[in-house]
């Protein structure tokens, strides 16, 4: 059974960067397809960025651009988010999610979700 | 960059009846193989969204029959039939055409009266 779990709460000031972990198990990542979503207090889902490790690719939103960066180590099956220059607006719960396969691709489409990270930037 | 529209913002539905979400995108959701990347979650109050329909139409492993994805193209439809308590939560529509793009819809609240 695949699961996701994140790593633990993070209070950051405004300016600094985050670095979320993600670590699978029942499953590899290098196969899959990791995204990063974000909910803010009292909004919707946003999708940051994502990867497919075994293609070494990885694309962003155009509103994180820059400031974000999602890796992957094979070794420990870990992905990891980093988020820089943080601002108050960046406060929110960030969630990692990991595709399925259907018919052979398995690549699209967040099946498999971590249980969250609360990251509060505050001064 | 494809933008996803759902209505209603919210509903409320009495248990038993039937909760119908709309999702509209902006451009044409069906790939060059043949397949439609939309994709339905349920967001509920203290969980991780949960994947509910993948491919327009197909439910994913352990989601009742009583949710039913439909809709091809740019429109698309969640229906909830015999609604639960447990279906309290937001409703997402996601589209991911394009590998590695992925855009949501605004959520639907449903509320049971």
């Amino acid at each position: 059974q695949v699961q996701l779990v994140q790593s633990g709460a993070e209070v950051k000031k405004p300016g600094s960067s985050v670095k979320v972990a993600c670590k699978a198990s029942g499953a590899t990542l290098s196969s899959y397809g990791i995204n990063w979503v974000r909910q803010a207090p009292g909004q919707g889902l946003e999708w940051m960025g994502g990867t497919i490790p075994m293609f070494d690719k990885a694309k962003y939103a155009q509103k994180f651009q820059g400031r974000v960066t999602i890796t992957t180590d094979e070794s420990t099956s870990t992905a990891y988010l980093e988020l820089s220059s943080l601002r108050s607006e960046d406060t929110g719960v960030y969630y990692c999610a990991r595709t399925y396969c259907s018919d052979g691709n398995c690549w699209r489409g967040p099946a498999y979700w971590g249980q969250g990270t609360l990251v509060t930037v505050s001064s | 960059e494809i933008v996803m529209t759902q209505t209603p913002l919210s509903l409320s539905v009495t248990p038993g009846q039937t909760a119908s979400i709309s999702c509209k995108s902006s451009q044409s959701l069906l790939h060059s193989d043949g397949k439609t990347y939309l994709y339905w979650y349920v967001h509920k109050p203290g969980q991780s969204p949960q994947l509910l329909i993948y491919e327009g139409s197909r439910r994913f492993s352990g989601v009742p029959d009583r949710f039913t994805g439909s809709g091809s193209g740019t429109d698309f439809t969640l229906k909830i039939s015999r609604v639960e308590a447990e279906d309290v939560g937001v409703y997402y529509c996601m589209q991911n055409k394009e590998l590695l793009v992925l855009t949501f819809g605004g959520g639907t609240k449903v509320e049971i009266k």
